[in-house]
């Protein structure tokens, strides 16, 4: 199966920073990334979708500002958590598909990144 | 909102037993995958089953799906302790991938 790589797998930072997440296709093109967060023990929520070239496409209640989603090729994807709070702590997860997005395709998901902020 | 719902939430049954897992929706989808997620991990992919499918095999997994009452279905037979994990159905629209609350699965050895 296609391969879908997060970085970092975990991260700790000060409150009030910034924190910058990776997610990489390595061995396909992905137009479409979806971005997701994971509390313990709960499901995973959709917090946007990443379009190369263009703006990312926010769920209602995610706040544009605050999660900062660029997609600026087909291979890469990044999520910055902007003045990172305590309630930022979570588990996040990217996923992408093939290009050109075929119906009824798996998605592939990268291996998570653990923020905490303190 | 999800898109799915499953049940039950929480199974723990013997090695070698069957598990069946849940999922039911609310809105029309074009198709329904599960994934299995072990602790602090990434999703894998498991099994995609098209609207148009009722029943579909994989080893040793078995997933239905009635779209007149918006539900499917995720069968693991003969589990080994191997298959303690959470489970996901991902209900798929014309873009987006959205997830039920998952069933955790525990297999006793």
């Amino acid at each position: 199966g296609a391969v879908v790589s997060q970085h970092p797998s975990w991260v700790i930072c000060k409150s009030g920073t910034s924190v910058k997440i990776e997610c990489r296709s390595l061995d396909f093109q992905a137009t479409t990334m979806f971005w997701y967060r994971q509390f313990p023990k709960q499901s995973l929520m959709l917090m946007a979708t990443s379009n190369e070239g263009s703006k990312a496409t926010y769920e209602q209640g995610v706040e544009k500002d605050k999660f900062l989603i660029n997609h600026a090729s087909l291979t890469l994807s990044t999520l910055t958590v902007t003045s990172a709070h305590p309630e930022d702590s979570s588990f996040y997860i990217c996923s992408a598909t093939r290009t050109p997005k075929v119906m009824n395709t798996e998605a592939f998901f990268g291996q998570g990144t653990r923020l905490t902020v303190v | 909102s999800q898109q799915g719902e499953e049940d039950p939430q929480a199974l723990s049954i013997q090695e070698g037993e069957n598990a069946t897992m849940n999922c039911s929706y609310k809105t029309s989808i074009n198709n329904l995958q599960w994934y299995r997620q072990n602790s602090g991990r990434g999703l894998v992919h498991l099994i995609l089953i098209r609207s148009n499918e009722r029943e579909k095999h994989s080893g040793r997994l078995r997933v239905t799906l009635d779209t007149s009452k918006k539900s499917s279905s995720l069968l693991i037979t003969a589990s080994r302790a191997a298959d303690t994990a959470s489970y996901f159905c991902g209900c798929q629209g014309a873009q987006k991938l959205v997830f039920g609350q998952g069933t955790r699965l525990t297999i006793n050895p």
